[in-house]
């Protein structure tokens, strides 16, 4: 199994605050995903990387950003949070993107009070 | 852009047979995956297809028709254990995108 760990792993936030979610992986893969999973809507990228310092938006990528400043590291950041952001937040990576298994993590419940 | 369609919810029998069906619209074909997911996991990786016909791999069998951007998963002798979600996904042709249907959740009845 690819190693990839999310931090944390439960969190609650107020509504306005900044938070920043963690996925850290050992495999050296080059691709890097953030979806979240929400009753009745499956998974939905909100932010994707095909390597270091490059990235690009997903569908539901409203309120968020991220930045991948190392291979290992794919950082998600609420920048005010809201309560519609409350999910389970889901970390993917591909080796090499495209048509390559990917690996997830296993997620992080962020609820948003 | 990317449309993939499931459907939302399945139920069968212990010993029994299902077929979960995913129908996707893409631009540009770059193969369909099938994982599971289980209640408060993370999703699993079952299959991968990117030519057409049916891929055997124990107990399930993944199918794929491009012409008709038709694929299903084939869940036999079914299991307690295999009460979950199923995912379809496609990767885009472009900027490698992986896309996911909403799942479909499968219940396992004695």
């Amino acid at each position: 199994d690819a190693g990839i760990t999310q931090s944390p792993r439960h969190k609650v936030t107020e509504t306005g605050t900044p938070v920043t979610l963690r996925c850290h992986q050992t495999e050296n893969h080059r691709y890097m995903y953030w979806y979240r999973q929400d009753p009745g809507h499956g998974l939905r990228l909100i932010h994707y990387s095909y390597g270091v310092k490059d990235t690009d938006k997903g569908e539901v990528s409203d309120g968020y950003s991220v930045s991948r400043s190392k291979t290992e590291d794919f950082l998600l950041t609420l920048e005010s949070a809201t309560s519609s952001q409350t999910s389970v937040y889901f970390c993917a990576t591909q080796m090499t993107g495209g048509n390559t298994e990917a690996f997830f993590g296993q997620g992080t419940r962020l609820t948003v009070v | 852009g990317q449309n993939i369609d499931q459907p939302t919810e399945m139920t069968a029998t212990e010993g029994a047979i299902v077929q979960i069906n995913c129908t996707y619209q893409t631009s540009g074909f770059n193969g369909l995956f099938w994982y599971q997911q289980h209640a408060g996991e993370a999703p699993t990786f079952l299959s991968y297809n990117v030519l057409d016909g049916l891929e055997e791999k124990g107990r399930f069998s993944s199918f794929l028709s491009r012409s008709k951007g038709y694929s299903y998963l084939l869940l036999k002798e079914l299991q307690m254990k295999d009460s979950a979600s199923y995912l379809c996904a496609v990767p885009a042709s472009a900027g490698n995108k992986l896309t996911f249907g909403g799942g479909t959740r499968v219940l396992v009845k004695p």
